[in-house]
């Protein structure tokens, strides 16, 4: 089946620093991927839609400076999370649609920002 | 505005025990509704699409079963390892972007 791949799956970054979390589909291409972030206890909450080759769809309230989105090829998603303060911190997943419309989620990357 | 409320929020259950998680919505034409089982700390991990209503798909122990205004996950003689939040989720005509419901977590006592 379709596997997508996100790393780190954990990272600790000190305030003012910016983080990557990459995100690939395995064994598909990947038109589309989606960006979402979890709260405890909360639903997953649609950060961006991330289009190959064109730029990131920010949802209303997601600021797209400190969000960065990258689609640079069908198989790999990049989100850089830039000047992070404890308030990114975070459970971040990333998915991607299979061509029979499946959403194919990644493990997820946990992120504390001291 | 799509929606999506699930219920209970937890639900407890003895082992053999068998009951229903509730999702209910409200979109602008459904292109397709999906469940999606999460352990903790780690993503989604896909269970059913249904198209429409009075379909239904069944994997083991659970099958799922969708009306024009919401779909039951039944679980049939849930064991331990059924324990996790079920999440509920909503594709619009059109739209590729899933709305998600809050989740319910389920746990099963032996």
């Amino acid at each position: 089946g379709a596997v997508v791949s996100q790393h780190p799956s954990r990272v600790i970054c000190k305030s003012g620093t910016s983080v990557k979390i990459e995100c690939r589909s395995l064994d598909f291409q990947a038109t589309t991927m989606f960006w979402y972030r979890q709260f405890p206890k909360q639903s997953l909450m649609l950060m961006a839609t991330s289009n190959e080759g064109s730029k990131a769809t920010y949802e209303q309230g997601v600021e797209k400076d400190k969000f960065l989105i990258n689609h640079a090829s069908l198989t790999l998603s990049t989100l850089t999370v830039t000047s992070a303060h404890p308030e990114d911190s975070s459970f971040y997943i990333c998915s991607a649609l299979t061509g029979a419309n499946v959403l194919t989620f990644g493990a997820g990357s946990r992120l504390t920002v001291l | 505005e799509d929606q999506v409320t699930q219920s209970p929020e937890a639900l407890r259950l003895q082992e053999g025990e068998s009951s229903s998680l509730n999702c209910s919505y409200t979109v602008s034409g459904l292109r397709g509704l999906f469940w999606y089982r999460q352990d903790p700390g780690k993503g989604p991990e896909f269970l059913f699409t249904l198209y429409s209503a009075g379909e239904e798909k069944e994997k083991e122990r659970l099958k799922a079963t969708l009306t024009k205004k919401e779909s039951f996950l039944h679980i049939t003689a849930p064991k331990p390892e059924d324990s996790a939040t079920y999440l509920c989720a909503v594709q619009a005509s059109g739209s590729e972007k899933l709305v998600f419901g809050k989740g319910t977590k389920l746990t099963v006592n032996p």
